[in-house]
């Protein structure tokens, strides 16, 4: 139990355009789903933390007008790169987290790798 | 300034032997902890966690280990086999296991035959 999912599982695309990354969660309700973004050799990097049916709370340095995030129902968020560039180009990922027992943790997806040109 | 610090970027062993990854904190409020295992462009697997009030957690060959005091963990893994070779990442939050969570760089530990 408790899979992610993350699609596409890597993005190449102009600058200029946006991106659209979906996160899933298989078999349990995410209340609560977060985007990460990781850069070579460094850390998880909090973006923001969004709950179903509200508003994203963005991390402190991150663009939430460049980074959108809609989690519309207890098992699907997306994160949309609006207008990418070149130092957008990272290792997104996101996790899930349910309410008790297993899934008071996070759970996270593969990650997309998404490269702007 | 980094709130979760893993000093080592990389640890290597002996197939069988002891693997000791270490971590430290420096905010006093972090009450909750947990390790992270992630192999190259996937995302992380949760491999075990210790809250505060606790000094040890174990689950088969993987051991937390948590010194309050010293604002320091560690995870054990014994004995270590091949296909433990990954990046471990520690990570903390406040507010226990629904707080967000701060992570480590990470230690990539190669495991050889």
């Amino acid at each position: 139990g408790a899979v992610v999912s993350q699609h596409p599982s890597r993005v190449i695309c102009k600058s200029g355009t946006s991106v659209k990354i979906e996160c899933r969660s298989l078999d349990f309700q995410a209340t609560t789903m977060f985007w990460y973004r990781q850069f070579p050799k460094q850390s998880l990097m909090l973006m923001a933390t969004s709950n179903e049916g509200s508003k994203a709370t963005y991390e402190q340095g991150v663009e939430k007008d460049k980074f959108l995030i809609n989690h519309a129902s207890l098992t699907l968020s997306t994160l949309t790169v609006t207008s990418a560039h070149p130092e957008d180009s990272s290792f997104y990922i996101c996790s899930a987290r349910g309410w008790g027992g297993v899934y008071n943790e996070q759970f996270f997806g593969p990650g997309t790798r998404l490269t702007v040109l | 300034d980094q709130q979760v610090k893993q000093n080592s970027p990389s640890l290597s062993v002996q197939e069988g032997r002891i693997s000791i990854l270490n971590c430290d904190y420096t905010n006093s409020m972090f009450d909750y902890f947990l390790w992270y295992k992630k192999y190259p462009a996937e995302g992380p697997t949760f491999l075990i966690s210790i809250s505060s009030i606790k000094d040890k957690n174990e689950d088969g060959r993987f051991t937390v280990f948590l010194n309050k005091s010293a604002k320091h963990l560690s995870l054990h893994i014994v004995p270590s086999q091949p296909g433990d070779s990954a990046v471990y990442f520690c990570a903390a939050s406040e507010g226990g296991s629904l707080g967000n969570l701060i992570f480590g760089k990470g230690t990539k530990l190669s495991v050889k035959p």
